[in-house]
């Protein structure tokens, strides 16, 4: 079983409107968890990380649900600017570190049109 | 500060060619890694380093090899290279769990 799995999409959605990603993680010691965003031919850059008590930035809103081992993102009043693929990453403990092992979902692109 | 930074930017090789490549930060940061991602994979990790002298394979790691000689720079190395590692290659790095991505090696092998 992948570490990491996730929706791959495509979402076409239009400006404005709330769409919302999930994944699903496989390790339940996992503690870190986050959100990248990858736009097309570029390197992935950190969008947010995941707290328990779920936290907000903006437009976007990230849960973490350990009892099910999912995460979610919810992109809310979406701009053209989104679009993008949004990685779900899930940092395991490793050897009794959970220093930077990251794992990546395949990722789920996300197209806003006007 | 540059961030972190990858020669070169495209590569072409043939089955069985070797080749580095590079991967430096300016930031200082102890924790350096190698992915590939391909499409429908993600990124997987091929290699990391916890600090100069010390690395250690990630899921991927066969037919590539590290070295970590100082905090800089990581390079990662293509001993005999085959069609399966066509892929784009990210470089990262990171002091806590926050990691920071090179733009990236296009690698094609034919």
């Amino acid at each position: 079983r992948k570490e990491v799995e996730q929706d791959p999409g495509p979402f076409n959605v239009p400006e404005g409107a709330t769409v919302a990603f999930n994944c699903t993680y496989s390790n339940s010691a996992s503690q870190s968890f986050f959100w990248y965003r990858q736009d097309c031919r570029k390197e992935p850059k950190l969008l947010m990380s995941v707290y328990s008590s779920g936290n907000e930035d903006g437009r976007f809103t990230a849960q973490l649900n350990r009892a099910s081992q999912y995460i979610s993102l919810l992109i809310r009043d979406s701009k053209l600017s989104d679009s993008a693929t949004y990685l779900c990453v899930v940092n395991p403990p490793h050897r009794g570190s959970t220093l930077g092992r990251l794992y990546f979902g395949r990722g789920t692109q996300l197209t806003v049109w006007p | 500060n540059a961030g972190v930074t990858q020669t070169p930017k495209f590569q072409v090789l043939k089955t069985g060619q070797s080749m580095t490549l590079q991967c430096a930060q300016d930031m200082n940061h102890e924790y350096m890694s190698w992915y590939r991602q391909d499409p429908g994979m993600g990124l997987r990790l091929i290699h990391y380093s916890v600090g100069a002298g010390i690395t250690d394979q990630g899921e991927v790691p066969n037919g590539y090899n590290v070295s970590r000689s100082t905090t800089e720079d990581f390079p990662l190395r293509l001993l005999s290279a085959a069609p399966s590692q066509t892929s784009v290659y990210f470089c990262a790095s990171s002091r806590g769990e926050t990691q920071y991505f090179g733009p990236g090696t296009r690698l094609l092998v034919l």
